[in-house]
């Protein structure tokens, strides 16, 4: 089946830096999410984007389907970005989500 | 905004019983999905279920679970018999189209002692 690889597994921030976060997946896809898992373990969808570039607030996403990878920025990071990351995919002939490994955003002020 | 909403939020339950997890989906949302998450590890698929019917299962999801709709609103996961292992989040999500990916609630912790 289709891989989902994110990276770095692991970020720490100071509060203001700017961050880039990975995802690589093996296959063609049908739709990308980004989600960010709060510290609650709510699942919070960032951005629907199974191509180009989408932004909204300090957080934009660009997805390069014919490369096979989407890269999410985050820009003057603040504590309350800290959580989980991850990415999700909807591989051709399917209808569900299959989940990257995440990458734990630690901010500190 | 339409959410998916999941009830209860937590729930322990002594090993070997029964639970049922519910969800309410988006009201015209036609896909529906459960998701686990054991914890500190990556969110799995579990199960979909279009059309009054599971339209696809992982090999997680064996015997002792089931799905079932059971009215026009509700979306309900069944643990028969639960063992130690079957302690995570567990997410309810449901979708318009199945390839536009989807709407997550918030998850019931489930915790087996």
């Amino acid at each position: 089946g289709i891989q989902v690889e994110q990276s770095p597994p692991d970020l720490i921030l100071q509060e203001g830096a700017n961050s880039t976060l990975r995802c690589n997946f093996s296959d063609s896809v049908n739709n990308l999410q980004w989600f960010h898992q709060n510290p609650w373990g709510q699942l919070i969808n960032l951005f629907y984007i199974p191509s180009g570039t989408k932004q909204n607030g300090r957080l934009s996403a660009t997805t390069v389907a014919t490369e096979r990878y989407s890269l999410l920025y985050i820009s003057s990071s603040q504590t309350t970005d800290s959580g989980v990351y991850f990415c999700a995919v909807v591989p051709y002939n399917t209808d569900k989500l299959i989940f990257g490994t995440g990458t734990r955003l630690q901010v500190f002020p | 905004e339409p959410e998916v909403t999941q009830t209860p939020s937590h729930q322990v339950t002594q090993m070997g019983q029964e639970v049922i997890l519910r969800c309410v989906p988006i009201s015209n949302h036609l896909y529906f999905y459960w998701y686990r998450q054991i914890l500190g590890q990556k969110v799995e698929f579990l199960v979909s279920f279009y059309n009054n019917e599971i339209s696809e299962k992982s090999e997680i999801f064996d015997d002792q679970f089931s799905v079932e709709r059971p009215d026009g609103s509700n979306f309900t996961l069944k643990i028969r018999s639960t063992k130690l292992e079957d302690s995570a989040m567990y997410f309810c999500a449901s979708s318009e189209a199945g390839w536009l990916g989807a709407f997550f609630g918030q998850g019931t912790r489930l915790t087996v002692v």
